[in-house]
């Protein structure tokens, strides 16, 4: 079974903070990604990462960024943290095959910025 | 600007009646598309896919029905069961690349 882990179920953080939010894959995958979800807007990629070092920008990158340094983990920043950062956010893992791509879910990590 | 729409927030039906959760798009190069099924204070977990060149996938009581002319699939649970009760989401990608797009969600809520 694939695994993908979120360091933190609930985080309180005070506005002005830098937060750190951490992936881990536990099945080789090469991809990995970074949603928030909100109500009425569904899941909104943030950025995603090909490959160890490497990264894209998603729809929403404003005020995020990450570090890929080794490939089981993908970590998100918030080098700021401000109250519109305050959502559920995912993390997901796919292989790199050009066969049928399902992603892996972690459970979430639930930011609250006060 | 969403390309992939669930235009019913949410959905409420009986036990051992039939689900039809629908999803829309607008890119005419999505050539997969999956459902997922979230339960509060869980990941979402995949549920059901199909590719383009199919119009229908089935694995028991899920079916996905894609009609690619009007841009729309939707996902049927019979019979629906109190367990389905979740948010559904749909999503769409192009099959060589490794970016998804997720509609908004639909919680559905089957009553026993």
């Amino acid at each position: 079974d694939v695994k993908v882990t979120q360091s933190s179920r609930y985080l309180v953080k005070r506005t002005g903070e830098k937060v750190f939010l951490e992936c881990v894959q536990d099945m080789d995958h090469e991809n990995m990604f970074w949603y928030r979800q909100d109500p009425g807007l569904g899941l909104r990629l943030i950025y995603f990462s090909y490959d160890v070092k490497m990264k894209e920008k998603g729809d929403i990158p404003e005020g995020y960024s990450v570090s890929r340094e080794k490939k089981e983990r993908f970590s998100l920043i918030l080098e700021s943290a401000s109250t519109n950062q305050t959502s559920m956010y995912l993390c997901a893992s796919t292989p790199r095959t050009l066969a049928k791509n399902i992603q892996y879910f972690g459970a979430g990590t639930r930011l609250s910025v006060l | 600007d969403q390309q992939v729409k669930q235009n019913s927030p949410s959905l409420s039906v009986q036990e051992g009646r039939i689900s039809i959760l629908n999803c829309d798009y607008t890119n005419s190069m999505f050539d997969y598309f999956l459902w997922y099924k979230k339960y509060p204070a869980e990941g979402p977990t995949f549920l059901i896919s199909i590719s383009s060149i199919k119009d229908k996938n089935e694995d028991g009581r899920f079916t996905v029905f894609l009609n690619k002319s009007a841009k729309h699939l939707s996902l049927h649970i019979v019979p629906s069961q109190p367990g389905d009760s979740a948010v559904y989401f749909c999503a769409a990608s192009l099959l060589n690349f490794n970016k998804f797009y997720f509609g908004s969600g639909t919680k559905l809520n089957v009553k026993p």
